[in-house]
């Protein structure tokens, strides 16, 4: 696509349910990162995928939170039990693998914006 | 470990002033430097970048931001602001050589008064 797609864009879900966040990235592009961002607060790191590989999985909060991805590209962020500190807007990037003229720019969705009661 | 600090989490200006956003980074070597800016209920789109060779970067819509290793320091500004420059902007560092993770400070937001 011409740029990266999230669905939903809005979620609302009670306590204790599991959700699913969904992140096409641009065609071609290799790396997928996904981010939260809470109210008042900067993007927090979440995970990072170079193909269908996560070597980067630092920032998942808890074994609550899991990603994958398949095919080299779509991938799925899955929030098992919410709770209500989950509330935040989960923002999902792509890029080229880093190299050759590729200098680092991430390529952003516009976001899931996830509300827990 | 890499850290990003954006000095003041709100910064109001007069159309036609000056816009001055302040960003200043850790890291043990000099990194990648990028600005970022986020409209309400939109994702973030890249205003400028830092990679390499002159310090003084240009980027969309008049902003521009000069890289000062001595000061680790990357602030943003724009001679004169607009109405349509009201948005959070976000700094964010990432390592040479390593994939492109990003650090973003917690965001400045802008307003700007008629």
């Amino acid at each position: 696509g011409a740029g990266v797609s999230q669905s939903p864009s809005n979620k609302v879900t009670e306590k204790g349910k599991d959700v699913e966040l969904r992140c096409d990235p641009i065609s071609g592009h290799t790396a997928l990162y996904w981010y939260r961002q809470s109210l008042g607060q900067g993007l927090e790191f979440l995970i990072y995928f170079q193909g269908n590989s996560a070597p980067d999985k630092s920032g998942l909060p808890s074994d609550r939170f899991s990603a994958e991805r398949t095919g080299g590209s779509v991938s799925t962020l899955t929030i098992q039990r919410t709770q209500q500190e989950d509330s935040a807007v989960y923002l999902c990037a792509s890029s080229l693998a880093l190299g050759g003229s590729n200098t680092g720019e991430l390529f952003f969705g516009e976001g899931s914006r996830l509300t827990v009661l | 470990a890499q850290s990003v600090t954006q000095l003041g989490s709100h910064v109001s200006v007069s159309e036609g002033a000056l816009v001055l956003l302040r960003c200043n980074y850790s890291s043990s070597v000099p990194p990648y430097l990028f600005w970022y800016v986020q409209y309400p209920n939109q994702g973030l789109q890249l205003l400028l970048k830092y990679t390499t060779g002159a310090t003084l970067v240009k980027g969309i819509n008049g902003f521009e931001a000069e890289f000062k290793k001595s000061e680790t320091s990357f602030h943003l500004t724009k001679p004169s602001a607009h109405m349509s420059d009201a948005a959070e902007y976000f700094c964010a560092v990432s390592a040479r050589g390593g994939y492109n993770k990003l650090i973003f400070g917690a965001g400045t937001r802008l307003a700007v008064h008629p």
